[in-house]
């Protein structure tokens, strides 16, 4: 199972471009990277996957290194309520430590 | 559309004592996942239902154990609880039994601390 590497915690400036990173370096032709985000006390909550090439939809772009060895989270203007632990995972979700810790990001005024 | 839903949101038990998480899954959804999360770490795989049968399980001993009824709800039985077990127990629906490329939709989660 592939496994992901995240910093522990960043933080941007509201209304700026929250870019947040991940290395998958031994994954899969055939696997997927997933984004999930989990604000205090809540669910996760789905953002975005990709397999190959980068991806878009309305709440973030997903930027996939042509190697496949890491990727990038984009949220093109971050506001507070984006403020939440970014999980960026390889499935199988039944693979251990699959989420692992996750990026804290801190969204301040 | 109904998101997934999961109850009751807290619940305080003793060592020792038995406990039941009930989760319903979003509209369309057959499949359900249990996850346990400790505080401050992500979430882990408990075990995952599918035609009201356990299909895959994660890491956790047989005190753990679930059930899938025929409208696709499930529940989450622990038994003889430890201090360990106090987490946030997640439940997460998706579309097939693909765990590894399906998109899992959460709950809410049910907080459980034994005492």
């Amino acid at each position: 199972d592939a496994k992901t590497t995240q910093p522990p915690s960043m933080d941007c400036a509201e209304g700026r471009a929250a870019n947040l990173p991940c290395n998958h370096s031994t994954i899969s032709g055939n696997e997927y990277v997933y984004w999930y985000r989990q604000i205090h006390s809540q669910g996760p909550q789905y953002i975005i996957h990709g397999l190959k090439n980068n991806e878009t939809n309305e709440m973030a772009s997903l930027i996939i290194t042509e190697d496949r060895k890491s990727s990038t989270l984009i949220l093109p203007h971050a506001t507070l309520r984006d403020t939440a632990v970014y999980y960026c995972i390889v499935p199988p979700y039944a693979g251990k430590s699959t989420f692992g810790d996750g990026t804290t990001l801190t969204v301040k005024p | 559309d109904a998101g997934v839903t999961q109850s009751p949101t807290h619940l305080i038990k003793t060592r020792g004592q038995q406990v039941t998480l009930r989760c319903s899954p979003k509209s369309g959804h057959d499949t359900v996942s249990w996850y346990q999360q400790a505080l401050g770490q992500g979430p882990q795989f408990i075990f995952q239902y599918y035609e009201e049968e356990e299909r895959q399980r994660g890491n956790f001993p047989d005190r753990f154990s679930g059930h899938q009824f025929p409208n696709y709800s499930s529940e989450l039985n622990v038994n003889a609880l430890l201090l360990g077990d106090s987490a946030l127990y997640l439940c997460a629906s998706s579309l097939t039994r693909h765990l590894s490329t399906d998109t899992q939709y959460f709950g809410p989660g049910t907080r459980l601390t034994v005492l």
